[in-house]
C-alpha cells in the first residue's frame, strides 16, 4: 500500500520570508511525486511533479520540490513567499509502476503567509 | 477550453434521497476520477475509469456507482444518500490510460454536497 503524510496542518510564513512544506511518502517501487494547491471553495491546480532525473523539480508560481530518496520525502519550497501564496497545499504519490494513475494523497498543510 | 466541469456546484439533499453528480472534460481525456475530500482526510478515491468503456473501485465506493458515458463524461451517483455522504466532491481527468506514465491528474471545480 501506499501512503503520504503532511506532519504540518499549518505552517505559517511572513511575507518575504522562505516557506517549506514538508511531506513523507511510502511506496513499494520508484515513486511518482505531485503537488497541488486548493484555494478556497476552487479544485485542486496542479503545481509541480517529480517523475524521474533531477532531485530538484521546479514549478508553478514560482514553487520548487526536492526529492530525496534515502529520506523518503519531497518537501515543497519557495524562496520567498507572498500573501497570495497562501492556500492548502497536498502532496500526493504514485508507484511507478502502478495500477492506472491511482494517487495517494495527503490531508493537506495550510499555508499562512502574513504581512 | 473549459478543463473540466462540474454540475451542481451545491446541493442539498434529504436523507434516502438520490442525486447524480454530473462531470466532464475537453481536453480529450482518457482517464477520469471521483474524490470525495473531507476535513483532515485529505482526497479520498471513489470511484475511476482508465479508458471509456471501464470503470473501477477505488478505496471508499460503497454507497456509490458511476457511469463513463463517453470519453467526455463521467457521472457519479448517490442512489440512498446518507449523512455520511455529506462532502466536497471532485471530479478529475489525466490524458494516459496506463500505468508506468507520470500523468498529472487536471480538477474539476468541486461539488459541495449537504445530506439531513
Amino acid at each position: 500500500a501506499q501512503s503520504v503524510a503532511q506532519p504540518e496542518d499549518q505552517v505559517n510564513v511572513a511575507e518575504g520570508n522562505p516557506l517549506t512544506v514538508k511531506c513523507t511518502y511510502s511506496v513499494s517501487g520508484n515513486p511518482y511525486l505531485f503537488w497541488y494547491v486548493q484555494y478556497p471553495n476552487r479544485g485542486l491546480q496542479f503545481l509541480l511533479k517529480y517523475i524521474t532525473g533531477d532531485n530538484l523539480v521546479k514549478g508553478s508560481y514560482g514553487f520548487e520540490a526536492e526529492f530525496n530518496k534515502s529520506q523518503t520525502s519531497f518537501h515543497l519550497k519557495k524562496p520567498s513567499a507572498l500573501v497570495s501564496d497562501s492556500a492548502l497545499y497536498f502532496c500526493a504519490v504514485r508507484a511507478n509502476p502502478g495500477t492506472a494513475s491511482k494517487l495517494t494523497f495527503g490531508t493537506g498543510t495550510r499555508l499562512q503567509v502574513t504581512l | 477550453n473549459a478543463g473540466v466541469t462540474q454540475t451542481p456546484k451545491f446541493q442539498v439533499l434529504k436523507t434516502g434521497q438520490s442525486m447524480t453528480l454530473q462531470c466532464a472534460q475537453d481536453m480529450n481525456h482518457n482517464s477520469m476520477y471521483w474524490y470525495r475530500q473531507d476535513p483532515g482526510m485529505g482526497l479520498r478515491l471513489i470511484y475511476y475509469s482508465a479508458s471509456e468503456g471501464t470503470t473501477d473501485k477505488g478505496e471508499v465506493p460503497n454507497g456509490y456507482n458511476v457511469s463513463r458515458l463517453n470519453k467526455r463524461e463521467f457521472s457519479l451517483r448517490l442512489e440512498s444518500a446518507a449523512p455520511s455522504q455529506t462532502s466536497v466532491y471532485f471530479c478529475a481527468s489525466s490524458l494516459l490510460p496506463i500505468a508506468g506514465a507520470g500523468d498529472t491528474q487536471y480538477f474539476g471545480p468541486g461539488t459541495r454536497l449537504t445530506v439531513l
